[in-house]
């Protein structure tokens, strides 16, 4: 149980396109996810924490017209990058806490901007 | 300085050994304890959970918090090959919505057959 995935694995897109990276719980009910980004060989860095139905609290620095969220159902969660560029490249993790306090992760999503 | 300090290695040792894996934080709030184990471009996966200070053993792996002195510890009996991964610390102040993760930078290991 508590299986979380993350759609697509890998994208490449051209500089000034925007992404979308799809987060689901599949097997629970996430009432909050959280989205990550890590840097080779560095540690996750929480960029925003979403609840379902509301808007998502973003960390100090991350920009949240450029890293759009929504979580609009108990099983989903969606990261926008828009207008991509190159330093936005980056592997980007979602994770879902259900009823108990246990984050789970997904298999992350590794976005390259040409 | 950075909440949570993990040396990155990265660490290799002999198939069987016994690995001791290491984390220093700074905020004396953190109650939470987890270690995570990432495999080459994948997300991380929970090994172990531990609130406030003491031990916790799950089959192979123990893990140790000793609050008094910041510091956690995650032991690996008997290491195998297929331990070989990045072992990432994590740490929260508290549970619920509020519970932000922080995160230590990870030790590589390598278990050599």
């Amino acid at each position: 149980g508590a299986v979380v995935s993350q759609h697509p694995s890998r994208v490449i897109c051209k500089s000034g396109t925007s992404v979308k990276i799809e987060c689901r719980s599949l097997d629970f009910q996430a009432t909050t996810m959280f989205w990550y980004r890590q840097f080779p060989k560095q540690s996750l860095m929480l960029m925003a924490t979403s609840n379902e139905g509301s808007k998502a609290t973003y960390e100090q620095g991350v920009e949240k017209d450029k890293f759009l969220i929504n979580h609009a159902s108990l099983t989903l969660s969606t990261l926008t990058v828009t207008s991509a560029h190159p330093e936005d490249s980056s592997f980007y993790i979602c994770s879902a806490r259900g009823l108990t306090d246990t984050q789970y992760f997904g298999p992350g999503t590794r976005l390259t901007v040409l | 300085q950075k909440e949570v300090e993990q040396d990155p290695g990265p660490l290799s040792v002999p198939e069987g050994a016994i690995v001791s894996l290491n984390c220093t934080y700074s905020n004396s709030a953190f109650q939470y304890f987890m270690w995570y184990r990432q495999y080459s471009r994948k997300g991380p996966e929970l090994l172990m959970y531990t609130y406030s200070s003491g031990n916790k053993e799950d089959g192979r792996f123990t893990a140790q918090v000793d609050k008094s002195s910041k510091y956690i510890s995650l032991f690996i009996r008997d290491s195998q090959p297929s331990d070989s991964a990045t072992y990432l610390c994590a740490m929260s102040e508290r549970t619920g919505n509020t519970g932000k993760l922080i995160f230590g930078q990870g030790t590589t290991l390598q278990v050599k057959p």
